[in-house]
């Protein structure tokens, strides 16, 4: 049972354009929410993250937003450059003792066009 | 500061032998985590080691473990490979108990295991 869902595999932008990654979470108890960026060979770079406390996370040209009642996260990236080419994925956890390790997403594939 | 570093970087073996991963976390971090990365499964969390301690563990056999020495370098170890093992597996290293609070985990490039 997949607990982080990211629906969409693949999403293409074009170049200047506002790309927005989507997530969906299941677990009511998850309270910590990350964003990561990652190329081919290469581990899981952090983006931003957001705790559940907040609605709304920007850092330069992107920002999460967090709507708990649907249980769905957001990724904006604004403009999209070609960088930003890369595998996205949504992490969450829930904080305190006894927590599991981050549960990820399958990732969504960004590909900006020029 | 030097970032999360993963020894060796490409492996392979075959089945029924067993690999030791070793992973140098960021200088001052003390909590290291793994992950295996497959193509059918995504990643997914293996064990958390704190004060050389396992925290937590997911839902891997036993045939996976780490430890965690007095200086936070882990090692995890499979044994008896099976051909499923052949993955992409993470280290990532947080400041203190990550899992425990609002901290980042930061990760390692990865040390690719075949299997054959």
């Amino acid at each position: 049972d997949q607990q982080v869902k990211q629906n969409s595999p693949s999403l293409s932008v074009q170049e200047g354009r506002i790309s927005i990654l989507n997530c969906d979470y299941t677990n009511s108890m998850f309270d910590y929410f990350l964003w990561y960026k990652k190329y081919p060979a290469e581990g899981p770079t952090f983006l931003i993250s957001i705790s559940s406390i907040k609605d709304k996370n920007e850092d330069g040209r992107f920002t999460v937003f967090l709507n708990k009642s649907a249980k769905h996260l957001s990724l904006h990236i604004v403009p999209s450059q070609p960088g930003d080419s890369a595998v996205y994925f949504c992490a969450s956890r829930q904080t305190g003792g006894g927590a599991d390790g981050l549960t990820f997403g399958k990732g969504t594939h960004l590909i900006i066009q020029p | 500061k030097a970032g999360v570093t993963q020894t060796p970087r490409y492996l392979i073996k075959t089945r029924g032998q067993q690999v030791t991963l070793s992973c140098s976390p960021i200088s001052g971090h003390r909590s290291v985590s793994w992950y295996q990365q497959t193509p059918g499964q995504g990643l997914q969390f293996l064990f958390e080691y704190f004060s050389e301690t396992q925290r937590n563990k997911g839902n891997f056999p036993g045939r996976f473990s780490g430890r965690q020495f007095s200086n936070s370098r882990s090692e995890m170890n499979v044994s008896t490979l099976e051909l499923g093992d052949s993955a992409l597996y993470l280290c990532a290293s947080s400041p203190s108990r990550g899992l425990a609070g609002y901290e980042t985990q930061y990760f390692g490039p990865g040390t690719r295991l075949l299997v054959l």
